[in-house]
């Protein structure tokens, strides 16, 4: 059983443009989760998804961020017109109940020129 | 919402000495709470976790321990070794939330 896949890894950005990360969670969770990671600090919640559905994305600015966990397919986290405080290290985790134990990715890490 | 703080932020122990970490809450709802280590580079992997209806759980080297009516929780590892060098996370949350918290880390050193 694969773990949680995050691709891409790495990602360098120039300013204004835009940024999509993925995640495939482990087979069989539908629970996924994003997280931001800054240097040297915690991860910070982003999105709370289930399949077509976001649940909980009162950790998401407003402007500029999306997410989306379709039918079939990855989750896709779409950040535009990127800046460089964006740049962070982006972490997916799956669970396959809801608030029961996190598997992480590797994380994308984004890198905003 | 929940706030998770968590202390010290670096950690320094020689080989073989124990280390201990430890984690306050706020919301007296959370009924979870996860601890993860993560390695330079890496994904957090979970260490060991401990629900609200239990006091301690161990796991060989490492314990952890949960004071309800004080809202807060430790992480307790022995015989440290070099390998248990990471960053620990603990986390707090419940089955009827939508998210974990986490605190902001510790950086643990283990010296040989």
């Amino acid at each position: 059983n694969a773990g949680v896949m995050q691709n891409p890894r790495h990602l360098v950005r120039r300013r204004g443009q835009e940024a999509r990360l993925r995640c495939s969670p482990m087979k069989g969770h539908s629970h996924v989760y994003w997280y931001r990671q800054l240097p040297e600090e915690g991860l910070k919640f982003m999105v709370y998804l289930q399949k077509e559905n976001i649940i909980d994305e009162s950790g998401m600015p407003k402007e500029r961020f999306s997410a989306e966990f379709p039918k079939e397919g990855p989750s896709i986290l779409r950040i535009q017109q990127v800046v460089r405080g964006d740049s962070a290290a982006y972490f997916c985790a799956s669970s396959p109940f809801r608030a029961r134990e996190l598997f992480f990715g590797e994380g994308s890490r984004l890198t905003v020129l | 919402g929940e706030n998770v703080e968590q202390h010290p932020s670096t950690l320094s122990v020689q080989e073989g000495d124990s280390a201990v970490i430890k984690c306050t809450y706020s919301d007296s709802a959370s009924n979870y709470f996860p601890w993860y280590k993560q390695e330079l580079g890496k994904r957090p992997q979970l260490i060991i976790d401990i629900r609200s209806n239990v006091g301690e759980k161990k796991d060989q080297r490492i314990a952890v321990t949960l004071n309800k009516t004080a809202k807060h929780f430790s992480l307790h590892i022995t015989e440290t070794q070099p390998e248990d060098s990471a960053v620990y996370f603990c986390a707090a949350g419940k089955n009827t939330g939508n998210q974990f918290y986490f605190g902001t880390g510790t950086s643990l050193t283990v010296i040989p």
